[in-house]
């Protein structure tokens, strides 16, 4: 069981160009949850999405970012024209169920840096 | 609607006690708790859903408050391995949420 894929592990992007996440969740879990860590700070909610549906995005700002969990392949988390702020570790969980009756399964995260 | 834990850090010698605080303003529905080592992935360590309910295994143990509103992890006799930082995440009934809201974790070093 090969857990939760997240690559890459470190990204490096220049001001305004754009940034492609890749998450492959656990092997019969369809709910994925993406989240943000800045240095010394908690987990930041995002997105919420099972195979081809966004459940909650409440978390994720407006313009330039976009998630999608196609019906194959990994769910991908998109930045468009990155901005020094953007730099932070994304973290991507996967669960069986919806909702928060079981615990979640987290990748090792891809740090990005934008120069 | 972030839960408040407390303390924010803890440094504890090998075989001592600490007790992890994680708050809300209003009732849960559930409260995760996680662990985080620098630079890896937080790691689930068990989940509460019931109002007095207590769970644990080997010497890390949480309870989960009648009102569900304040939860406690236990960690007792600490190992080098428990430093990390660790992290409450909750989220609330009605409607339901359907995700985890995490607190601003705890950081515990453990020296030998």
């Amino acid at each position: 069981n090969a857990g939760v894929m997240q690559n890459p592990r470190h990204l490096v992007r220049r001001r305004g160009q754009e940034a492609r996440l890749r998450c492959s969740p656990m092997k019969g879990h369809s709910h994925v949850y993406w989240y943000r860590q800045l240095p010394e700070e908690g987990l930041k909610f995002m997105v919420y999405l099972q195979k081809e549906n966004i459940i909650d995005e409440s978390g994720m700002p407006k313009e330039r970012f976009s998630a999608e969990f196609p019906k194959e392949g990994p769910s991908i988390l998109r930045i468009q024209q990155v901005v020094r702020g953007d730099s932070a570790a994304y973290f991507c969980a996967s669960s069986l169920t919806g909702g928060t009756m079981t615990g979640y399964t987290f990748g090792s995260g891809t740090r990005l840096t934008v120069v | 609607q972030q839960p408040v834990q407390s303390p924010q850090a803890v440094i504890l010698r090998e075989g001592e006690d600490a007790v992890i605080n994680c708050s809300s303003s209003k009732a849960l529905y559930s409260v995760h708790w996680y662990r985080q080592k620098h630079g890896e992935a937080p790691v689930f360590l068990m989940i509460l859903l019931k109002g007095g309910e207590q769970k644990g295994h080997d010497k890390i143990s949480a309870s989960f408050n009648e009102k569900k509103q304040q939860s406690s992890l236990y960690l007792t006799a600490s190992q080098l391995s428990y430093s990390g930082t660790y992290f409450c995440g909750t989220d609330f009934p009605q409607g339901g949420s359907e995700k985890l809201v995490f607190g601003k974790g705890m950081k515990l070093t453990v020296n030998p």
